[in-house]
Formats: C-alpha cells, structure tokens, sequence
C-alpha cells in the first residue's frame, strides 16, 4: 500500500517560514491535500494542491510537489498555526485515502 | 452551513458492540462519501473507509476490513460506524468526514467533531 512518511516535528519562530514535508513514491504525480489540527478540535483542510486554500485560508499558506516530496509552506508564521499537520493523497490503485504520520508545528 | 453531527462519546466494556452516528445538513447527504478516520491517543489520522449513501456502497481500508461495518440510511442523513465485539485496542477518537471528489482525487473537507469510544 501506498505510504506518506512525515518528519515528526518542526519548530519555527514567529514571522519566519515553516516548511513541512510530505515523501511518497513520485508523490509529485498525484493530488496532495494538507490538513490542521489544532489541540482537542477536528481537522481542517487547508490547502489542495498548491495553492487551492478554502475560504478563511490566508494566503500564508502555499504548497508545492515534485518528484518524491510535497511541502507545505507557511509564510509569516503566528502562534495560532501551532498544530499538527498531515498530508492526504487518494490511491487511486487501492481505491483508499491515505494520511501522513502528521507534523506537530511548534512555534516558538 | 454543511454540518456533520456526531454521537457522543461512548464508554464499553471489551467483548460489547457499538454503533455511532454521523447526521449530516447543509447539503445532499445522499449524493456525497462519507469516510471514517480513526485516531487514536497522541496518534496520527488513519482512514477507516466510506460510504456512498445513495447505495449504500463501501470501500474499507484493509487494516479495517473485517473489523468494522460502515453503512448509511440516506432517509435520516445518517451515517455509521459499528463494531461486533469491541477490544481495548478500539479506544479512539473517530471522525466522519465529507469525502469529496478533486480533479480525480478524494479529500475530506467538513468534518464532525468526533466520537470518542473508550473500551475499559
């Protein structure tokens, strides 16, 4: 089965950069949606693809996916992006949906 | 406003089964997916499966094949997750979501805000 491996956590200081990554097998052929959670509340989505944001998304979050690598980025990071992230793709071999181990975004 | 509703939180004992809810509003329940993700304590987001309740179709991850039953009465706009005989193991928080087609893909993109099952 297909597998989304995660680093486990990321750290960044406030009104930097954060870059959360998402490896796969040539991940970069298929669609990736990237999730939030915060502490004690259900997942959002945040973003399809690249730059497809939901309504109430700002525009500090981008992604980007290559090869064997999606990344979510948050430009301008605020203490309220403090969450787990998880990247999402649909295994169309497999007719499943598949998550990453998640990403806990801490910021300093 | 799409809504997903949940039950509420559930405690059993090993060896009993359950049943929970998701009541969806807001839009047409029968013309939509709805997946089960499961997560368990300090743990990451797993995909259980789906159901179309329109006919009642599903598709099962096979971690959760066999180990749960997902089905759907379309006339209440319900969806549910069920399980014959409940292990310590089952203790989680489970999630319904919308799931909803992207240019060939799946994603999920309202969620309920989650039964928490206890087995003790």
């Amino acid at each position: 089965s297909y597998v989304l491996t995660q680093s486990p956590s990321v750290s960044v200081a406030p009104g930097k950069t954060a870059r959360i990554t998402c490896g796969g097998d040539n991940i970069g052929s298929k669609i990736v949606h990237w999730y939030q959670q915060k502490a004690g509340q259900a997942p959002v989505v945040v973003l399809s693809e690249e730059n497809d944001r939901p309504s109430g998304i700002p525009d500090r979050f981008s992604g980007s996916n290559s090869g064997n690598t999606a990344t979510l980025t948050i430009t301008s990071v605020e203490a309220g992006d403090e969450a787990d992230y998880y990247c999402q793709v649909w295994d169309i071999y497999t007719d499943q949906s598949v998550f990453g181990g998640g990403t806990q975004l801490t910021v300093l | 406003e799409v809504r997903l509703v949940q039950s509420g939180a559930e405690v059993k004992k090993p060896g009993e089964s359950l049943k929970i809810s998701c009541q969806g509003s807001g839009f047409t329940f029968s013309h939509y997916f709805i997946a089960w993700v499961r997560q368990m304590p300090g743990k990451g987001l797993e995909w259980i499966g789906v159901v179309y309740p329109g006919d009642s179709e599903t598709k099962y991850s096979p971690s959760f094949q066999g180990q749960v039953t997902i089905s759907a009465d379309k006339s209440i706009n319900t969806a549910y997750l069920q399980w014959s005989s409940l292990k310590a193991s089952d203790t989680a928080m489970y999630y319904c979501a919308r799931h909803r087609k992207y240019s060939g893909s799946y994603f999920n993109d309202y969620w309920g805000q989650g039964t928490l099952v206890t087995v003790s």
